[in-house]
């Protein structure tokens, strides 16, 4: 039992460039949210997804895409990396809602755009 | 809108005093409270959550909270600090009606350093 994995932990990308980051869960969980941690500001909802097939948008939605084709998965796109991309990406999932069900997170992914 | 304020970003302490992470949040109705810890380049763990069962909450590795509706607090407090501790805490908030998928409002952080 995995939990929360991601994909890849670290990655270099120029301005401009496009990447896709993995997240995959092995708990069955519904929910599914990406966070980004940027000194200082803790963390920040980018995207989130309530089950398979579905998405919407958190706090800082601007720049990327998602999608969640299959249970286990939730993909984060960046389409033209910009510098103020730069920072740790955190994959969570849970079984429900996060008001009474914890969140497990992965590891995260650290991205750095030049 | 739901907000969380940790007062202080980074607290040092000796190994075996008090720890104390002080965690405040703004809601006119008690929401559900977290608080969770990451230890140096790794995600974030669950420490405990208050969800309304007891104002005094145990979690892992010691920790424990208490809710203070009165004064809208969810302090952080372990007796005896031990160099393990040392991490970044972070305090949560989620509404306790929660419309589906909202999801938790994080803390800035507060960096816990420990001292022999």
């Amino acid at each position: 039992n995995a939990g929360v994995t991601q994909t890849p932990k670290f990655r270099v990308l120029k301005t401009g460039q496009s990447m896709t980051l993995l997240c995959a869960q092995d708990m069955n969980h519904e929910y599914m949210y990406w966070y980004r941690q940027d000194p200082g500001m803790g963390l920040r909802l980018i995207h989130y997804s309530v089950g398979e097939g579905t998405t919407a948008k958190g706090e800082v939605p601007d720049g990327y895409n998602v999608s969640r084709l299959k249970k286990q998965n939730f993909l984060l796109g960046l389409e033209s990396a910009a510098p103020s991309q730069t920072s740790v990406y955190f994959c969570a999932s849970s079984s429900r809602g996060p008001g009474l069900y914890e969140q497990y997170f992965g590891p995260g992914t650290r991205l750095t755009v030049t | 809108a739901q907000s969380v304020t940790q007062l202080g970003s980074h607290v040092s302490v000796s190994e075996g005093a008090l720890v104390l992470l002080r965690c405040n949040y703004s809601s006119s109705v008690p929401p559900y409270l977290f608080w969770y810890v990451q230890y140096p380049n790794q995600g974030l763990q669950l420490l405990l959550k208050y969800t309304s069962a007891a104002t005094l909450v145990k979690g892992i590795n010691g920790f424990e909270a208490e809710f203070k509706k009165s004064e809208t607090s969810f302090h952080l407090t372990k007796p005896s600090a031990h160099m393990s501790d040392a991490a970044e805490y972070f305090c949560a908030v989620s509404p306790r009606f929660n419309q589906a998928g909202t999801a938790l409002i994080f803390g800035k952080g507060t960096t816990l350093s420990v001292s022999s």
